[in-house]
């Protein structure tokens, strides 16, 4: 089993729809939670940054993080176009500023 | 603006020879870097973490002997892939906490690198 597993893609909604998604994680040790976008051949961007469990809220993206089942999740109100990217869960033990474990990353495209 | 940067962009090479990527941190010091490779249609995976002044750290699996970390100055860690073969032809990526108590680290915009 992998550390981090991420929903398979692609994923393809119309604009304005709200998307969901989602990391399981099976190391207990992890208790920073990330999610990066990257567009094509460019290097990640964070986006939201969770410390241990609850919400936490950027305008249009909601972060969710639920240690006790070992699942994360980002939702996207109002889809754009513009958010059409991949979308990476990432982990960490020791900090947001530690090496990272990444998920396999989600293509989102955002139909207008 | 980007606030780590990489160089080259992209990098096309022979069998054999060997490729030098550099990885800089701007407007900030960086004791510590970490490099990442990621194959198309897949995550990224850790190589190394990159110490300032002291010797890299290298995951399970990565051979240090092929790939080179030098983490020269607070500001700039390179990565020389050596005697690159097809199989290396991959996406390089390095990323940089920026300390201070921060948590954000940044990352570099990549490399391409094909080795033919």
């Amino acid at each position: 089993q992998k550390e981090v597993e991420q929903d398979p893609g692609p994923l393809s909604v119309p604009e304005g729809a709200i998307v969901s998604l989602n990391c399981t994680y099976s190391n207990s040790a992890f208790q920073y939670f990330m999610w990066y976008r990257q567009y094509s051949r460019k290097g990640p961007e964070l986006l939201m940054y969770t410390y241990s469990s609850g919400n936490k809220e950027d305008g249009r993206f909601t972060a969710q993080v639920d240690k006790s089942s070992k699942y994360i999740s980002l939702f996207i109100r109002d889809s754009q176009p513009s958010d059409s990217a991949t979308y990476l869960c990432a982990m960490s033990a020791s900090g947001a500023n530690s090496k990272l474990t990444f998920g396999k990353g989600i293509t989102l495209s955002v139909r207008p | 603006g980007a606030v780590v940067s990489q160089h080259p962009s992209w990098v096309i090479c022979k069998s054999g020879t060997s490729v030098k990527i550099e990885c800089r941190s701007l407007d900030f010091q960086a004791t510590t870097m970490f490099w990442y490779r990621q194959f198309p249609k897949q995550s990224l995976m850790l190589m190394a973490t990159s110490n300032e002044g002291s010797k890299a750290t290298y995951e399970q699996g990565v051979e240090k002997d092929k790939f080179l970390i030098n983490h020269a100055s607070l500001t700039l860690s390179t990565l020389t892939v050596t005697s690159a073969h097809p199989e290396d032809s991959s996406f390089y990526i390095c990323s940089a906490p920026m300390g201070g108590g921060s948590d954000t680290q940044y990352f570099g915009p990549g490399t391409r690198l094909t080795v033919l």
